[in-house]
Order: structure tokens, then C-alpha cells, then sequence
């Protein structure tokens, strides 16, 4: 199947900090690509739609200054946490896909800020 | 408002038991429903549905999905320990940005 890079896998920084995580689809091109949050024990919570070329849509609550996301190319999506802060602390996995096809996943990045 | 639920929230059984796990949706334009196994990082892809009635087969685990009580069940028999994760489902909608509305998740464990 299709494969979803995601890094880093593991980050630790301090507050204040900003961090960014890189999300790659390696053999397809994805239009769309989509960032999740996901809290201990819970399922995903989509935090935006990430769009190739044009601006995200960000889901209701959540802060587009704090969470900046490019789609530069068709392979390649960031999320960068802006000015950290300890509950931000959480685990960030982002997904692509081809309308149509099922979405794939990528392995994740546990964010810890001190 | 669009909304999945799944059920239960957490399930703890013996190895070679069998489970179902629910998953019920109120969405306005509906396309598919996905189940998704989560272990420790990636979701990886286990089906998806999208006509009613035709039951999907892989190995020990199948899932069915009924479009006219807006539900749809994960079955795993003979359950192994390698059977302990997160089961997710995820509906994916006709309209929009392709998002998927992710259910509350079922936590299984199995015990040896």
C-alpha cells in the first residue's frame, strides 16, 4: 500500500520553542493531506485540512496562528507549532490520500514540551 | 452535526474469544465507512465499506456495514494477543474536503 512519512517521531523542546513536523507521501501524489492530534487513550481529533497550494481549513477550536501548516508541493505537508507551551504536549499524525482511496497514515510524532 | 459513535469504549477478553465491535453514524453525505487498527503509532487500514449487506473478509476479521440503521460491525474471531489495539471507524463523506469523522475508538486487549 501507499506510504506516509511522517517526522520527527519524537521530539522533546522547551517552552517557547517552535517545532516543525514534516509529513511525505512517498509513492503517490496527495492532494490532500489532513493533521490529527490524538490524546492518550482517545481516538483523532483532525485539527486541519491541509490543501496543496492554497490555505488549510482549520476545525472549529483550533488556533491557526499556533498551528501553521504549508502544502507546498503534492508530497509534502508541515505542521509547525508556534511558541510552545506544556499543553501542546501531545501526539500529532497526519494522513494522505486520493479522494476515493482510503486514507494512509504516517507513524506519528510525540511531542513533549518542557 | 456529523457524528460517529463506536462501542464499547474498552473490551478485555481471553485469547480465542470472539468479539464485535459497533459502530453507529449520523452523517449527511455519506460515501464509506473505514475501520482502522491502531497498535502503538500509524493506523494501519483494515476495510471499507460501502454498499450495505456485502460482508468484507480478511483472515479472522470481517466487518458488514447497514446503510438503513446506520451502523456497521467489526468481527474479530479467535482472537489473538497480537488482536490488542485500537479499532477506529471512520466515515468518509461525499461532500467537503474528503475529511473522515473518526469515531471514539474501541480499545481491546486481548489476554493470554
Amino acid at each position: 500500500g501507499a506510504v506516509v512519512s511522517q517526522h520527527p517521531s519524537r521530539v522533546i523542546c522547551k517552552s517557547g520553542t517552535s517545532v516543525k513536523i514534516e509529513c511525505r507521501s512517498l509513492d503517490f501524489q496527495a492532494t490532500t493531506m489532513f493533521w490529527y492530534r490524538q490524546f492518550p487513550k482517545k481516538s483523532l481529533m483532525l485539527m486541519a485540512t491541509s490543501n496543496e497550494g492554497s490555505k488549510a481549513t482549520y476545525e472549529q477550536g483550533v488556533e491557526k496562528d499556533k498551528f501553521l501548516i504549508n502544502h507546498a508541493s503534492l508530497t509534502l505537508s508541515t505542521l509547525t507549532v508556534t511558541s510552545a507551551h506544556p499543553e501542546d504536549s501531545s501526539f500529532y499524525i497526519c494522513s494522505a490520500r486520493d479522494p476515493g482511496t482510503e486514507a494512509f497514515f504516517g507513524s506519528g510524532t510525540q511531542l513533549s514540551v518542557l | 452535526e456529523d457524528k460517529v459513535v463506536q462501542s464499547p469504549l474498552s473490551l478485555v477478553v481471553h485469547e480465542g474469544d470472539t468479539v464485535t465491535l459497533n459502530c453507529s453514524y449520523e452523517v449527511t453525505n455519506f460515501r464509506s465507512l473505514l475501520w482502522y487498527k491502531q497498535e502503538k503509532k500509524a493506523p494501519t487500514f483494515l476495510f471499507m465499506l460501502t454498499s450495505s449487506g456485502i460482508e468484507k473478509k480478511s483472515g479472522r476479521l470481517s466487518s458488514i456495514l447497514d446503510k438503513k440503521e446506520l451502523f456497521s460491525i467489526l468481527n474479530i474471531t479467535a482472537t489473538q494477543t497480537g488482536d490488542s489495539a485500537i479499532y477506529l471507524c471512520a466515515v468518509d463523506l461525499t461532500s467537503g474536503t474528503y475529511k473522515y469523522i473518526f469515531g471514539t475508538g474501541t480499545r481491546l486487549k486481548v489476554l493470554a
